[in-house]
């Protein structure tokens, strides 16, 4: 099947700093992809959907200035989580259509921790 | 708003036992729902969604409009089953893709 890999898997950054996590699908071009948080025991917050050459279509009540997502080339997505602070500290899922299908691919997530 | 109810964190079952786990949604249109897995330290796939109506893995589930609920059901667990279930929704006419899951069931079957 297709697949999807993010990167960083772990990244620990100090507070007030920015980050920035990859999701590229590998083996497939995505026009549309996915980002998700995902709090401790808890289910997998949609956060906004990145498309391809396009702004970011964001859920209600994630701030886009806060998680920045830029998709410029039909394989790879990134969010960057500007001045970072401890509550920002979670799992960032990133998911991708792919396959004739059209069947949703997830990354193995990235773990952010701020310190 | 909550849109999808997974009533139970954990459920245990023995091998050879049926098992249920539960969702329920709330959504007025008509959605789509999808049953998505996730065994130990692997990544989140696709177990199987309504609109197909197939068995994967033995495992099967019925959209029930009147209840609101697409419940996902095996009639004898396997040891292998264990793992985190989530249920999720998309709106039909939305952007393919865009879920919106369930807090997860945790299944465990004992040998």
């Amino acid at each position: 099947g297709a697949v999807v890999s993010q990167h960083p898997s772990r990244v620990i950054c100090k507070s007030g700093t920015s980050v920035k996590i990859e999701c590229r699908s590998l083996d497939f071009q995505a026009t549309t992809m996915f980002w998700y948080r995902q709090f401790p025991k808890q289910s997998l917050m949609l956060m906004a959907t990145s498309n391809e050459g396009s702004k970011a279509t964001y859920e209600q009540g994630v701030e886009k200035d806060k998680f920045l997502i830029n998709h410029a080339s039909l394989t790879l997505s990134t969010l960057t989580v500007t001045s970072a602070h401890p509550e920002d500290s979670s799992f960032y899922i990133c998911s991708a259509r792919g396959g004739d299908t059209g069947e949703l691919f997830f990354g193995e997530g990235s773990r952010l921790t701020v310190l | 708003a909550q849109r999808v109810t997974q009533p139970e964190k954990l459920l245990s079952v023995f091998k050879g036992a049926p098992v249920e786990l539960k969702c329920n949604y709330s959504y007025s249109g008509s959605p789509e729902l999808f049953w998505y897995v996730q065994y130990s330290r692997q990544r989140l796939q696709l177990l199987l969604r309504h609109i197909s109506r197939e068995s994967i893995k033995g495992f099967t589930a019925d959209l029930n409009k009147g209840e609101t609920s697409f419940h996902l059901k095996k009639p004898f667990a396997q040891e292998e089953d264990s793992a985190m279930y989530y249920c999720a929704l998309s709106f039909r006419g939305s952007t393919l893709g865009r879920l919106y899951f369930g807090r997860g069931t945790q299944l465990t079957v004992w040998p």
